[in-house]
């Protein structure tokens, strides 16, 4: 089972442009966590938010957390064509993450 | 890759043969985990570790078996291996159990 659902599952947009990813989580967690894949490539982290925070920022990513509604979205701003990659959302409980299935974004230059 | 190396990264074999994929790190991390990646599924863990000696199942672990001898090493080993364990295998570390940085991974493809 999937502890996250990416919404929308794939995201097509100009350069220059924002994006933003939504995830819905199933269970309690310690924090969230959000990972980018290049295609053929390992995934990288990119933030991690805890639940008892509403909003963090980190350069051009801006990531809220709901805990109520158990959602959470990432924005890119200023998209790049070097941004173009799936994106994962990842719930923390204990040790272990639990993925969603992923965005695929693509940003046309 | 954060000090992760996995090997090999890719590999065909023959279903009801044995294959063990080995994950190193040079981190002195203490947390070690093997993932499953297949489309529309998106990553899924197998077993984690929590120590030399020390791990644990995870979401997807039947026809699978791990071993961790040495802090760097972290071994999955598929008895028998069947077409259904066709996918691409990531082994990812943690210092403290939440960041996690992930390795190349590796194309496994069972005929």
């Amino acid at each position: 089972s999937q502890q996250g659902e990416e919404d929308p599952q794939a995201l097509s947009i100009q350069e220059g442009e924002n994006a933003t990813m939504n995830c819905s989580y199933k269970t309690s967690i310690n924090n969230l966590q959000w990972y980018r894949q290049n295609s053929g490539r390992g995934l990288v982290h990119l933030i991690l938010i805890r639940s008892n925070e509403r909003e963090k920022h980190s350069g051009r990513l801006r990531v809220t957390l709901d805990t109520s509604k158990k959602s959470s979205s990432l924005l890119i701003t200023a998209s790049r064509a070097a941004d173009t990659a799936s994106y994962f959302c990842a719930g923390n409980a204990g040790n272990m993450l639990t993925f969603g299935g992923g965005t695929r974004l693509m940003v046309k230059p | 890759d954060a000090g992760i190396t996995q090997s090999p990264r890719h590999k065909v074999t023959e279903t009801g043969t044995p294959v063990t994929l080995r994950c190193h790190q040079t981190e002195n991390h203490r947390y070690m985990y093997w993932y499953r990646q297949d489309p529309g599924h998106g990553l899924r863990l197998i077993h984690y570790s929590y120590g030399v000696k020390d791990t644990d199942k995870g979401e997807v672990s039947d026809g699978y078996s791990v071993s961790r001898s040495k802090t760097e090493d972290f071994l999955l080993t598929l008895e028998s291996a069947t077409s259904s364990q066709t996918s691409v295998y990531f082994c990812a570390i943690s210092d403290n159990g939440y960041e996690q940085y992930f390795g190349p991974g590796t194309r496994l493809t069972v005929t």
